[in-house]
């Protein structure tokens, strides 16, 4: 089945530590994308990428770092210089212009924990 | 600047009545409007998207939409609510396919048996 596989599922750090969420997706999708969500905040949009070895930044890059070294993988790096990392991660992707038409496919989400 | 709004936190509704969710955009030119469906610690979940066309859209598990562009909405509708609805709805907007797609806050939709 195709699909997008997030892991780890839950995810518990200590303060000042640097995490890495796993995104990987057997879609052949061109695009992928982080976003986080919040209660009462809806999606927002970390990074995004739409090609191998290219990569921009979204609405909330700040404290975060990704790559893109393989079409099928685009780990997220929450660092300690983001402030406030507690959250549920949702990595995405998509087919990618000109075919495009929008529509995201989802993992099942990473919930990041710092206590 | 795009944006979307979902005006209610919360929609209530007992099972077998019909059930409506709200969706209010601002785009320039024209809109691709989608809603997307999340189960609790669950990735969102396509469900029926609006590009061209008809203005009702149907998707998946009986829901629809309208697009209604005089008012700058897309509601999303079903005219029978299970209980298995009961979860949270997103919309979203992009200006058309090169933009990146802005998400609501989220409507909690809690049906009743």
């Amino acid at each position: 089945d195709g699909g997008i596989t997030q892991s780890p599922k839950y995810l518990f750090r200590k303060e000042g530590q640097n995490v890495t969420l796993s995104c990987e997706q057997n879609l052949n999708h061109d695009a992928m994308y982080w976003y986080r969500q919040d209660p009462g905040q809806g999606l927002r949009l970390i990074y995004y990428s739409q090609i191998v070895n290219d990569f921009q930044k979204g609405d909330i890059a700040e404290g975060y770092s990704v790559s893109r070294e393989k079409k099928e993988s685009f780990p997220l790096t929450v660092t300690s210089a983001q402030k406030n990392p507690t959250a549920f991660y949702l990595c995405a992707s998509s087919i990618d212009l000109p075919r495009d038409t929008g529509e995201l496919f989802f993992g099942e989400g990473s919930r990041l924990t710092v206590l | 600047a795009q944006s979307v709004a979902q005006p209610e936190d919360q929609v209530n509704v007992a099972e077998g009545n019909p059930l409506t969710v709200k969706c209010t955009y601002s785009v320039s030119g024209n809109p691709y409007l989608f809603w997307y469906v999340q189960y609790p610690n669950r990735g969102l979940q396509f469900l029926l998207k609006y590009i061209t066309g008809d203005n009702l859209v149907k998707g998946s598990y009986g829901f629809e939409a309208e697009f209604n562009k005089s008012q700058t909405s897309f509601h999303l509708k079903k005219p029978s609510a299970l209980v298995s609805d009961s979860a949270l709805y997103f919309c979203a907007v992009k200006r058309g396919n090169t933009d990146k797609l802005i998400f609501g806050t989220g409507t909690r939709l809690q049906v009743f048996p």
